[in-house]
């Protein structure tokens, strides 16, 4: 079965640092770009941050780039999203999900975490 | 940036109607459009990508149709376990974007 499980949410500070993992099982990991989606309460889904099934490419939206960092280990089967310079606007339900690209078509598989909340206070 | 506009925004209905709901891309992303489906305190689903095919496992009352810059989304029947909010996503090009979502919900 595939399954997403993400950890490392929790209550931080403004100006403080987090990081998330994704544990990845059921399919194979390396074959499959991945992404961090997050949604605050209330509010819709925001696409934050894409890396390729190589790790050799990674993409931001505006609102963290330069403050976020993605990764990914193979070996561990791990997603990871390194967060810094939290701000308020931040807080929000983090997920991880198979990225719908796969090999210049769309994947059928479709997958995502239960999500890890963030809650950064001032 | 492709933005993405969902409409309505909300819409309130009963078991057995039929519900349609539109996707609009500010430019054309061929068919790289999917649908998903989210219950409170839930992950979303998919439910439709390639804006036409449907997801293994989903109902066949959910349809889609589409491509370019223009898309639907089709509840053939509403089920009450279809009350939900929808979204559409392209991935098309980064970054990648969500509509901002049509919650259906009962009449």
């Amino acid at each position: 079965e595939v399954q997403l499980l993400e950890s490392g949410g929790g209550l931080i500070q403004t100006g403080g640092s987090l990081r998330l993992s994704c544990a990845a099982s059921g399919f194979r990991f390396d074959d499959y770009a991945m992404n961090w989606v997050r949604q605050a309460p209330g509010k819709g889904l925001e696409w934050v941050s894409s890396i390729w099934g190589s790790g050799g490419k990674t993409y931001y939206s505006d609102s963290v780039k330069g403050r976020f960092i993605i990764s990914r280990s193979n070996s561990r089967n791990t997603l990871y999203l390194e967060m810094n310079s939290l701000r308020v606007d931040d807080s929000a339900v983090y997920h991880c999900m198979i990225h719908p690209r796969w090999y210049g078509a769309t994947s059928p598989l479709d997958r995502w975490g239960q999500g890890t909340l963030v809650t950064v206070s001032s | 940036d492709i933005q993405m506009t969902q409409s309505p925004s909300s819409l309130s209905a009963s078991v057995g109607d039929r519900v349609t709901i539109t996707c609009r891309a500010s430019q054309g992303i061929r068919n790289d459009l999917g649908w998903y489906q989210q219950k409170p305190g839930k992950a979303p689903e998919r439910l439709i990508y390639d804006a036409s095919i449907l997801q293994s496992g989903v109902p066949s009352r959910f349809s889609g149709s589409g491509s370019g810059t223009e898309f639907t989304l089709t509840i053939s029947s509403l089920q009450p376990e279809d009350f939900a909010t929808y979204y559409c996503l392209q991935h098309n090009d980064y970054p990648l974007t969500f509509g901002p979502g049509t919650k259906v919900d009962i009449k």
